[in-house]
């Protein structure tokens, strides 16, 4: 079974540019994470899906940051404009959600390795 | 919201020793408490977890226990290996993923 797949593995982007990146949680994944982890930190929750609808956005910085669930399947974080502290690591992780046992445990991708210059 | 604090924030220890590293949270609602171990420039991976129902949970050397009325948890490494080195982060959240958050994390260093 394929783990939880996130592209690119590496972005290099000058600040005030645009950049996206992309997950596809495990198959029959219900809930979808993006997390922002900070060099020598834990990961921080940016966003959560539960299918399409985004259930806790509330440490998403809206003004420059928007992710979509379109088909609750995929996800597509963007940043636009890109800032100089946005550099970080950022992870996508997935779980199988709803009342069954070990729902709740997520599997991480291997993170996009965001630097802005 | 929730709050988690993870102490110590580095530990070394020999080989074959044990290790402890402990984790405070602060919302009593919280129920589910998983351990991850990231690999320098890896993913996080799920090592053990422990749900509020049960106070101990063990797999061959990793152990984890749970002090609900404290709120804290622990996990415990025995017969520490070289490839135990790495960076171990706690986590706390509610029922289905809600409130999910991570402790600052912990480096272990296994010296052989």
């Amino acid at each position: 079974e394929a783990g939880v797949v996130q592209s690119p593995r590496y972005k290099i982007i000058e600040k005030k540019q645009p950049v996206a990146f992309w997950c596809n949680p495990i198959s029959g994944h219900n809930t979808l994470y993006w997390y922002l982890q900070n060099l020598g930190q834990g990961p921080e929750l940016l966003i959560r899906y539960e299918n399409e609808e985004a259930v806790d956005d509330s440490q998403l910085p809206k003004d420059r940051f928007s992710a979509e669930r379109l088909k609750g399947v995929d996800s597509t974080l963007k940043i636009q404009p890109a800032e100089l502290g946005d550099s970080a690591v950022y992870l996508c992780a997935s779980s199988l959600g709803g009342l069954a046992g070990e729902s709740e445990t997520q599997y991480f991708g291997p993170g996009t390795r965001l630097l802005v210059l | 919201g929730e709050n988690v604090e993870q102490h110590p924030s580095t530990l070394s220890v020999q080989e074959g020793d044990s290790a402890v590293i402990k984790c405070t949270y602060s919302d009593s609602a919280s129920n589910y408490f998983p351990w991850y171990k990231q690999e320098l420039g890896k993913r996080p991976q799920l090592i053990i977890d422990i749900r509020s129902n049960v106070g101990e949970k063990k797999d061959q050397r990793i152990a984890v226990t749970l002090n609900k009325t404290a709120k804290h948890f622990s996990l415990h490494i025995t017969e520490t290996q070289p490839e135990d080195s790495a960076v171990y982060f706690c986590a706390a959240s509610r029922y289905y993923g809600q409130n999910f958050v991570f402790g600052p994390g912990t480096r272990l260093s296994v010296l052989p």
